[in-house]
């Protein structure tokens, strides 16, 4: 296990369509987390599992978008009728207990743009 | 008010230099604190976890000062390969990092 995975690393789409993003986290990893990030601001949380439970979900997250993590290993982040404030950079995160000292490890992350 | 910021830099400094830049947080909750480093378009790696008494991590340095709520990094004689945004985290409830802006440095030859 080489560290998280996200696909696609890029994705164009336009204003209106469904985009569908994956997330592999660190197989030992129980936590998963969703943030953004866009130019010049650090990265914005989005949402959180803790195995296949979802427990929580910033105001960020529109009802077009929704988050899934069916067995508690990968994870989806579908955003449906796309707009341009949706371009950004998604990124996945896993981890451990963070209570205990222990970071994110970030995938590579799926840049959004949104024509 | 955000819950982490940052001086957004940048800061330009020599090779061979000493830079050090604050970031303040508002959480006083706040209970693990982090530094991560961002290369343009990839993302945030993990530097360094700050602990209370201090720590050191090669020419890196961190500190916390829990009473005015700020953390601090000091990386001593700069590289080339230093040059990067310096993301400040606090860890504030059971899931949640919130990270700051980015302090920006660029290390030139």
């Amino acid at each position: 296990d080489t560290g998280v995975s996200q696909n696609p690393r890029h994705k164009i789409t336009k204003r209106g369509q469904n985009v569908t993003f994956r997330c592999d986290p660190i197989s030992e990893h129980n936590r998963l987390y969703w943030y953004r990030q866009t130019l010049g601001q650090g990265p914005e949380f989005l949402t959180y599992f803790q195995n296949e439970a979802q427990l929580e979900k910033s105001r960020l997250l529109s009802d077009r978008f929704s988050a899934e993590r069916p067995k508690g290993s990968f994870s989806t982040l579908e955003i449906q009728r796309t707009e341009q404030g949706d371009s950004a950079m998604y990124l996945c995160a896993s981890s451990l207990d963070p209570r205990r000292g222990y970071g994110y490890t970030f995938g590579s992350g799926t840049r959004l743009t949104v024509v | 008010r955000k819950e982490v910021e940052q001086d957004p830099g940048p800061f330009n400094v020599p090779e061979g230099a000493t830079v050090a830049f604050n970031c303040t947080y508002s959480n006083s909750a706040s209970q693990s604190f982090f530094w991560y480093r961002q290369d343009c378009r990839k993302e945030p790696k993990l530097l360094m976890s700050v602990y209370s008494s201090g720590n050191e991590d090669g020419r890196f340095t961190a500190q916390l000062n829990r009473a005015s709520q700020y953390i601090s990094l000091l990386i001593r004689d700069s590289k080339l390969s230093d040059s990067a945004t310096y993301l400040c985290v606090a860890h504030s409830n059971d899931y949640k990092l919130s990270f700051g802006a980015g302090t920006t440095v660029t290390v030139r030859a």
